[in-house]
């Protein structure tokens, strides 16, 4: 258990709707990562935010959006889904920004149908 | 621009065999970080080995082991005996940077599966 925590674990959603992700960090964790897992695009970084701050984004679509919290926990939304939005999203978390370990939650996977 | 590559698709064993995990990185930096993780049947990503490329010590713990070396851009998984347990994808990664800055990005290579039969 790397005590990162994410919900929901699943979603099973129908295209053109909006949903919602929600991480929880490691406790004393600064550092917000999210990632995107797909068979075709493997694991691909979204964007990070450290400290309530956005830090760095990836290849992030217009239609996802994030935000870190005072309490820092992070949400992910996920706008106008496509079927090709499906895959597995992970939090990641770290103690600072930079190059510290990122340990990893357990996933929430996405169905959209 | 960086990049991570691990060639083997898909690796299979038998059990207590030894096995190594290629990965061959491409960056202009002087000073990055390698990492791998491992995703199990079950999906998680556990963090194995953090590298900073100072550090080219080999580095051992247990039954896994690390071999770095910057001549080649190589920074390579062993696992020695190896159990039915291990069976997952194997993830070598690369810290991103945009010149004297760290983005925190990881840039992952495509994984190996390993699947240890018994």
């Amino acid at each position: 258990d790397s005590g990162v925590t994410q919900t929901p674990k699943h979603l099973i959603t129908a295209t053109g709707q909006r949903v919602t992700l929600r991480c929880s960090p490691r406790s004393g964790d600064l550092s917000v990562y999210w990632y995107q897992q797909s068979l075709d695009q493997g694991l691909q970084f979204l964007i990070h935010y450290y400290n309530g701050e956005e830090r760095a984004k990836g290849n992030i679509l217009e239609r996802f959006s994030a935000q870190q919290f005072p309490d820092l926990h992070s949400e992910l939304n996920l706008s106008s889904l496509e079927l090709g939005d499906s895959a597995l999203y992970f939090c990641a978390s770290s103690a600072l920004a930079g190059v510290e370990t990122q340990y990893f939650g357990p996933g929430t996977r996405l169905l959209v149908l | 621009a960086q990049k991570v590559t691990q060639a083997q698709t898909e690796i299979s064993v038998v059990e207590k065999e030894d096995v190594t995990l290629d990965c061959v990185y491409e960056t202009r930096d002087t000073t990055y970080y390698l990492f791998w993780y491992k995703q199990p049947p079950s999906g998680e990503l556990v963090f194995l080995i953090r590298r900073n490329s100072f550090d080219e010590q080999n580095e051992i713990s247990g039954r896994y082991s690390w071999n770095f070396q910057k001549s080649t851009s190589s920074f390579n998984f062993t696992i020695t005996a190896s159990q039915v347990v291990d069976s997952a994808v194997y993830f070598c990664a690369l810290s991103e940077s945009l010149g004297s800055s760290n983005t925190g990005k990881l840039i992952f290579g495509q994984g190996t599966t390993l699947q240890v039969k018994p």
